[in-house]
């Protein structure tokens, strides 16, 4: 049971360039979501999806992607990267990420990304 | 506006003393409190969880308390060991929302010997 994981760990761009953070999850976890980690912030929404098919944005949505087409696999694409998206990047899972559930959320160990 | 303010930003503390971090949120409506530790360089780690009903739980040396009616959370932390060094995050689920989880800043712990 790997838990969740992600590629790369770490990363340069030069801005323009595009990628995508791979993530993926041995649980079954339903709920899969993206946040990005900056200095003196807390962890912080991109995306989110409830199931395979089904995304939605989350609290800093713009200049990212995502698509979900298994249950296991939840990438999250760059489209055009600015210096701004220079972050850590985590994925987590959990049986359900709906209001009032209190089921654990499992992080992956992060993806450092650089846009110079 | 739900908020999660947590204190100290930072606090170092010797090898095998105790401490206690701080909470306090503004979330409505509230569905439970959670505690995370990350260390440097990974994913935060869940400690506990923690819902209306529940005063207090324990991870083997961390033990969350909570109140909910003054809103306020604290983790405590037992006997600490040099591997205790992380950040601890609070986090607060709401009821009601797509996007439930409210994250504190963290505490960034740091134990000496």
């Amino acid at each position: 049971n790997a838990g969740v994981t992600q590629t790369p760990k770490f990363q340069v761009l030069k801005t323009g360039q595009s990628m995508t953070l791979q993530c993926a999850q041995d649980m079954n976890h339903e709920y899969m979501s993206w946040y990005r980690q900056d200095p003196g912030m807390g962890l912080r929404l991109i995306h989110y999806s409830v199931g395979a098919g089904i995304t939605d944005q989350g609290e800093v949505p713009n200049g990212y992607n995502v698509s979900r087409s298994t249950t296991e696999d939840f990438p999250l694409r760059l489209l055009s990267a600015a210096p701004s998206q220079t972050s850590v990047y985590f994925c987590a899972s959990s049986y359900s990420g709906l209001a009032g559930a209190a089921d654990t959320q499992y992080f992956g160990p992060g993806t450092r990304l650089t846009v110079l | 506006k739900n908020q999660v303010e947590q204190s100290p930003q930072s606090l170092i503390i010797l090898e095998g003393k105790n401490c206690t971090l701080q909470c306090n949120y503004t979330v409505s409506p509230f569905s439970n409190l959670r505690w995370y530790k990350q260390d440097t360089g990974r994913g935060p780690v869940s400690l506990t969880i923690m819902t209306f009903s529940e005063n207090t739980k324990s991870n083997g040396r961390y033990t969350a308390t909570l109140d909910a009616d003054t809103k306020q959370s604290s983790l405590h932390i037992t006997a600490s060991q040099l591997s205790d060094s992380a950040s601890y995050i609070c986090v607060v689920s709401l009821g009601s929302g797509n996007t439930p989880l409210v994250f504190g800043k963290g505490t960034r712990l740091s134990v000496i010997a």
